[in-house]
C-alpha cells in the first residue's frame, strides 16, 4: 500500500492564481481530510469528507473547495491563490472517524 | 470552544533520559484522545488512540495513561534515544462533531 499521497510535493503561485492539491489513498478509508500547519500555529482541519459525494467545512474553509468523486481521491482547489495561504498542506484519511488517521507527505505552498 | 493544551512546549533530554508531558482538554463529552508523533520534514504518524478512562497503552519505550474525568493524558518516553527526537502532538475527540482538535505539540530534542 502506498498509503496516502500527495501532488505536488512544492509549489510556488502568484496572487490571483489557482491550484489543486491531489490527494489519494489506497487504503479504502472513509473519512478524508485536509489540514493546513503555519508556524507556531496547530494543524487547522480545512474540509473534510465522510465518504464518496459527502464533504463538510472544518475551521478554516475560506478560499478552500472540495470534492469526493471517489473514495480514494480528495482534491484541494484554491481557486484565486491569497499571501495567507501560504502554508504546509497535509491530507489524511481514516477508516472512521474517531481512528487514528493517516497522514500524506504535506504540499509546501508559497503564495507571492 | 474545545480546547487542547500542551506542556512543556519544549524539552531538551540527555539521550538515556526518560521523560514525560501532559495533554490537558476539557472533560465533557469525551470520545477519543489521539497521540501522535510528527518529526522534522515528515508527517504526523499516530502513537495511539485511546478510548476509556485509565486507559494505559504501550510501544516499545513510549507509553501513555488517559484521565478522562480530569481531562489530561500523559505520554512516557523511558531512556530517550536521539531519534526519538520529534514533536508529540495529542489530539482531541469530542461531543457529537468528532473531528480532531489538535494541541500545538510539545517538541523534544534528545541529546547524543
Amino acid at each position: 500500500n502506498a498509503g496516502v499521497t500527495q501532488t505536488p510535493k512544492f509549489r510556488i503561485l502568484k496572487i490571483g492564481q489557482s491550484m489543486t492539491l491531489q490527494c489519494t489513498q489506497d487504503m479504502n478509508h472513509n473519512y478524508m481530510y485536509w489540514y493546513r500547519q503555519d508556524p507556531g500555529m496547530g494543524l487547522k482541519l480545512i474540509y473534510y469528507s465522510v465518504g464518496a459525494g459527502i464533504t463538510d467545512k472544518g475551521e478554516v474553509p475560506n478560499g478552500y473547495n472540495v470534492s469526493r468523486s471517489t473514495t480514494e481521491d480528495f482534491p484541494l482547489r484554491l481557486e484565486l491563490a491569497a499571501p495567507s495561504q501560504t502554508s504546509v498542506y497535509f491530507c489524511a484519511s481514516s477508516k472512521q472517524e474517531y481512528n487514528e488517521q493517516f497522514f500524506g507527505p504535506g504540499t509546501r505552498l508559497t503564495v507571492l | 470552544i474545545l480546547n487542547v493544551e500542551q506542556s512543556p512546549q519544549s524539552l531538551h533530554v540527555q539521550e538515556g533520559d526518560s521523560t514525560n508531558f501532559t495533554c490537558s482538554f476539557p472533560s465533557s463529552n469525551f470520545y477519543a484522545l489521539h497521540w501522535y508523533r510528527w518529526e522534522t520534514a515528515k508527517s504526523p504518524e499516530a502513537l495511539f488512540v485511546m478510548t476509556l478512562n485509565g486507559d494505559e497503552k504501550k510501544k516499545g519505550r513510549i507509553s501513555a495513561t488517559l484521565n478522562t474525568k480530569e481531562g489530561y493524558s500523559y505520554l512516557y518516553i523511558k531512556g530517550s534515544q536521539p531519534e526519538d527526537s520529534a514533536t508529540y502532538l495529542c489530539a482531541l475527540s469530542a461531543g457529537n462533531n468528532r473531528k480532531l482538535i489538535w494541541g500545538l505539540g510539545t517538541s523534544l530534542a534528545v541529546n547524543p
